[in-house]
């Protein structure tokens, strides 16, 4: 079945440091890939997608590339702040006919001034 | 305005009730979602509708009951709580293309069974 896999947490980062929360996926066919995020006591919000091989999504200074060969979505910043402090969802959704989002465990970030 | 919508946002009931919420989308979107998230922040797939019509039903109790009448209301009814039905459950909406939709999500409603 579909499956993802990121990394545990929680991650704990100063302000400006480099973000990267590993993502790997298991999925029959093409499947779109995800960020999602949630901010303390909100609901889900999408941060990027990638649709095919090699795309990258981009979006608030994330980013995240769909490498095919190594089956990895993994979630980066360059500089991170306080406001990024929230849970980060890698999740994944099958190319076939109408599919949930199948995610993964989610990972905690920490951003300290 | 609110793409998707839940209400309650809060819910504490005791053992044994029964209670609803309910979901709405403004979106146009002919596919809802409902998931579950559990105390470790796990997200699972409980019920998709496309077109009011159950596309998929995951492994849950027949005591959660899901509802749409019509595309832009998903309601979820939950018979005989149970301390385990604790949880954040989110409703969430997409236009059916393939899979590489786009799924929008509500605030989440907060259940909390005593």
């Amino acid at each position: 079945g579909n499956s993802v896999t990121q990394m545990e947490g929680p991650v704990t980062l100063s302000e400006e440091a480099f973000l990267t929360i590993n993502c790997t996926y298991t999925a029959t066919g093409y499947p779109s890939l995800f960020w999602y995020v949630q901010y303390p006591g909100e609901g889900l919000q999408l941060l990027l997608k990638a649709t095919k091989a090699d795309d990258k999504g981009s979006n608030k200074g994330f980013e995240a590339t769909y490498r095919k060969e190594t089956t990895s979505f993994h979630l980066e910043k360059g500089s991170v702040q306080v406001s990024d402090s929230a849970v980060y969802f890698c999740a994944l959704s099958a190319y076939s006919g109408n599919t949930p989002l199948v995610f993964g465990k989610g990972t905690r970030l920490s951003v300290i001034a | 305005d609110t793409a998707v919508s839940q209400t309650p946002k809060y819910l504490v009931t005791q053992m044994g009730n029964d209670k609803s919420i309910k979901c709405e989308q403004n979106l146009g979107h002919d596919t809802m979602y409902w998931y579950k998230q559990d105390s470790k922040k796990f997200l699972k797939i409980m019920f998709s509708y496309n077109n009011k019509e159950l596309i998929i039903n995951e492994t849950v109790p027949n005591r959660f009951s899901p509802k749409s009448p019509d595309k832009a209301h998903l309601n979820l009814h939950i018979n005989s709580l149970e301390l385990g039905d604790s949880a954040v459950y989110f409703c969430a909406s997409s236009q059916r293309t393939g899979g590489q939709e786009t799924q929008y999500f509500g605030p989440g409603t907060r259940l909390l069974v005593l």
